[in-house]
């Protein structure tokens, strides 16, 4: 059973396009989050939701949006695509109640912007 | 701010010999530590993490790290390496909140047979 599953692995777009991530954790925890992954591998959180509610925003473009449904899910949706977008964006989770905890990641799904 | 710093963007080792990835920190307040690997196009693993009691961390595949409060290093061990053991390393500290980890840049770790 996969633990933190992202859909799609691989997306490819155009510059402009609008774009959505999906993210599902069957873990049971409380807390979501997005991670960005650029071209030299560096790793910066950008959002993270505790139960459903948004509780970090760093310095991201507001042409991100997640979106978190229930506790399960975390999406992530992407307007108005830009070529510094391309990146490879990172899904993970934890059980904060249980402190600071180890975060699961997902595989992680790879944008191309064209 | 928190911070961790991986001084070596690459470490060589040859299989069978130990291995250090080395991480220092910078935190206000108590460190809370992580190591992940990073296999190639694959998400990150969580290998072992320090947030208080014994210096020395054991973790997943045979890793250990060891916690140094003096010296603010975090360095992650291996006695025997394996060229399985070839990735990129991440260490990372834990946000007081708990709401986030903040990442070193990296160490790709190379064995060789």
């Amino acid at each position: 059973d996969t633990a933190v599953s992202q859909t799609p692995k691989y997306l490819v777009t155009q510059m402009g396009n609008d774009k959505s991530i999906k993210c599902e954790q069957n873990l049971g925890h409380d807390t979501m989050y997005w991670y960005k992954q650029d071209s030299k591998k560096f790793l910066k959180i950008m959002f993270s939701y505790n139960n459903k509610e948004l509780i970090i925003n760093e310095t991201v473009p507001n042409r991100f949006s997640p979106k978190s449904p229930d506790k399960a899910h975390l999406n992530l949706h992407i307007n108005s695509l830009e070529l510094g977008d391309s990146a490879v964006y990172f899904c993970a989770s934890s059980q904060r109640t249980s402190g600071v905890v180890e975060q699961f990641f997902g595989p992680g799904t790879r944008l191309t912007v064209l | 701010a928190q911070s961790v710093a991986q001084p070596e963007d690459q470490v060589n080792v040859a299989e069978g010999n130990p291995l250090t990835v080395k991480c220092t920190y910078s935190v206000s307040g108590n460190p809370y530590l992580f190591w992940y690997v990073q296999y190639p196009n694959r998400g990150l693993q969580f290998l072992l993490k320090y947030i208080t009691g014994d210096n020395l961390v054991k973790g997943s595949y045979g890793f250990e790290a060891e916690f140094n409060k003096s010296q603010t290093s975090f360095h992650l061990k291996k006695p025997s390496a394996l060229v399985s053991d070839s990735a990129l390393y991440f260490c990372a500290v834990g946000n007081q909140a708990g709401t986030a980890l903040i990442f070193g840049k990296g160490t790709t770790l190379s064995v060789s047979s």
